[in-house]
């Protein structure tokens, strides 16, 4: 069955422009989760979503950071004015429910401020 | 969350069995034991996870000692597309975010 998508793979822009990376979670997923990743590090949770509850912002790094969930399907994570230091990848997973039900991830959309 | 330790890198020949550890010696009985994988240039894969019983699946077998305190994620037959980054990863029945820690790195050499 389908995977996890995410769009674009590639995401180029300029410092202080904005940036929607957009999350298709595995159909049934209740719960979607964004991370990121830097270069050679870990992987840093962002936020979570569950069901119709209100979502757990708390690993989001600055308030020019946004995610919503539309339906709960769909999510779009909204970085406003990009700084350089927020180039990494940005992972999106999903699973049927909170543990110990497995996260499964998408390929990622790597993004490149300049 | 408990923390883990891992070997940073490891090597296996083609077709052996890989063996990667992982200490938890601070996990508490109400927290799972995960493993995932990350290929070079693609998302975190689920391999198995486990809280007491050894585990099997296609992919993999978990081993947890009885106390519970280390563990031990068993390729039967590693293939050169193995290779990648292994994270062990302990996590309360309450939570939800995997905090990946640095895993080892496995190189399946042929």
């Amino acid at each position: 069955g389908a995977g996890v998508s995410q769009s674009p793979s590639n995401k180029v822009t300029e410092k202080g422009k904005d940036v929607e990376l957009r999350c298709d979670p595995i159909s049934g997923h209740t719960a979607l989760y964004w991370y990121r990743q830097s270069l050679g590090q870990g992987l840093e949770f962002l936020i979570y979503f569950q069901g119709n509850s209100a979502p757990d912002k708390s690993g989001l790094p600055s308030d020019r950071f946004s995610a919503e969930r539309t339906g709960g399907s769909v999510s779009t994570l909204t970085i406003q004015r990009t700084q350089q230091e927020d180039s990494a990848v940005y992972l999106c997973a999903s699973s049927f429910g909170t543990n110990p039900y497995e996260q499964y991830f998408g390929p990622g959309t790597r993004l490149t401020v300049t | 969350d408990a923390k883990t330790t891992q070997p940073p890198s490891m090597d296996c020949a083609e077709g052996r069995a890989a063996n990667l550890p992982c200490n938890h010696s601070t996990i508490s009985g109400n927290e799972y034991v995960y493993w995932y994988r990350q290929i070079h240039s693609q998302g975190p894969q689920y391999i198995i996870h486990g809280l007491k019983n050894n585990e099997t699946n296609e992919m993999a077998s978990l081993i947890i000692t009885e106390d519970r305190k280390s563990s031990t994620l068993i390729l039967p037959h590693a293939t050169l597309r193995d290779t990648a980054v292994y994270y062990c990863i302990v996590r309360e029945t309450r939570g939800y975010a995997l905090n990946f820690g640095k895993g080892t790195s496995l190189l399946v050499t042929p």
